[in-house]
């Protein structure tokens, strides 16, 4: 079955302590990417991969690291979490093929993260 | 810098009246414009997008949106609603000028509820 599977789906954790929240997906698509959901401010881009070793800066990248080693990985790392990055956190993935923007993404289930 | 607007955070409907969710978009360049819908507790899925070529789209489950240029709008219309069509509703938008990177620009969200 294609899909884009995220772990954990569920996360509490304190300021400050490192956590990785990763992102893996099984269709071959070369673009990938992090987004945060908070009420009344939709999705969020934090950053995306074009391919293997290239990544950019979404919207909202601060706090935030990003690697993309493998086409099918892309974890999402914070490395110092604060209670500002409690939020709703989707990983999506898109064909992203010949450098045309007009291709759809594939969302993950989402990892809800709460830091206190 | 590119973004999205959808004025309207929830929308009431009747079963089977026409349903319209409203998107205004801005960029430096020409638009690539996207419909998702999210599900209670769900990732986000894809409805249509428009790329090039005829105004009217057509997509998912009877949905359906109209891009117009001179309003740089991108509606997202069903012609009978279904109290299943109830969910959280998103616009978005990727800039074809490649000055502008790959970057994905979401809507705040529209509540759509369908009353029986």
């Amino acid at each position: 079955e294609a899909q884009v599977t995220q772990n954990p789906r569920y996360l509490i954790t304190v300021t400050g302590k490192k956590l990785t929240v990763t992102c893996s997906q099984n269709m071959n698509h070369e673009y990938m990417s992090w987004y945060r959901q908070d009420p009344g401010l939709g999705l969020r881009q934090i950053y995306y991969s074009m391919n293997v070793e290239v990544t950019d800066k979404g919207d909202v990248p601060e706090g935030y690291k990003v690697s993309r080693k493998e086409k099918r990985n892309f974890p999402l790392i914070l490395e110092s979490p604060s209670p500002n990055q409690t939020s709703l956190y989707f990983c999506a993935s898109g064909a992203g093929t010949g450098g045309s923007g007009g291709y759809e993404q594939y969302f993950g289930p989402g990892t809800r993260l709460t830091v206190t | 810098a590119q973004s999205v607007a959808q004025p309207e955070d929830q929308v009431n409907v009747a079963e089977g009246n026409p349903l319209t969710v409203k998107c205004t978009y801005s960029v430096s360049g020409n638009p690539y414009l996207f419909w998702y819908v999210q599900y209670p507790n769900r990732g986000l899925q894809f409805l249509l997008k428009y790329i090039t070529g005829d105004n009217l789209v057509k997509g998912s489950y009877g949905f359906e949106a109209e891009f117009n240029k001179s309003q740089t709008s991108f509606h997202l219309k069903k012609p009978s609603a279904l109290v299943s069509d109830s969910a959280l509703y998103f616009c978005a938008v990727r800039d074809r000028n490649k000055a502008a990177g790959n970057k994905l620009t979401f809507g705040g969200g529209t509540r759509v509820l369908v009353k029986p």
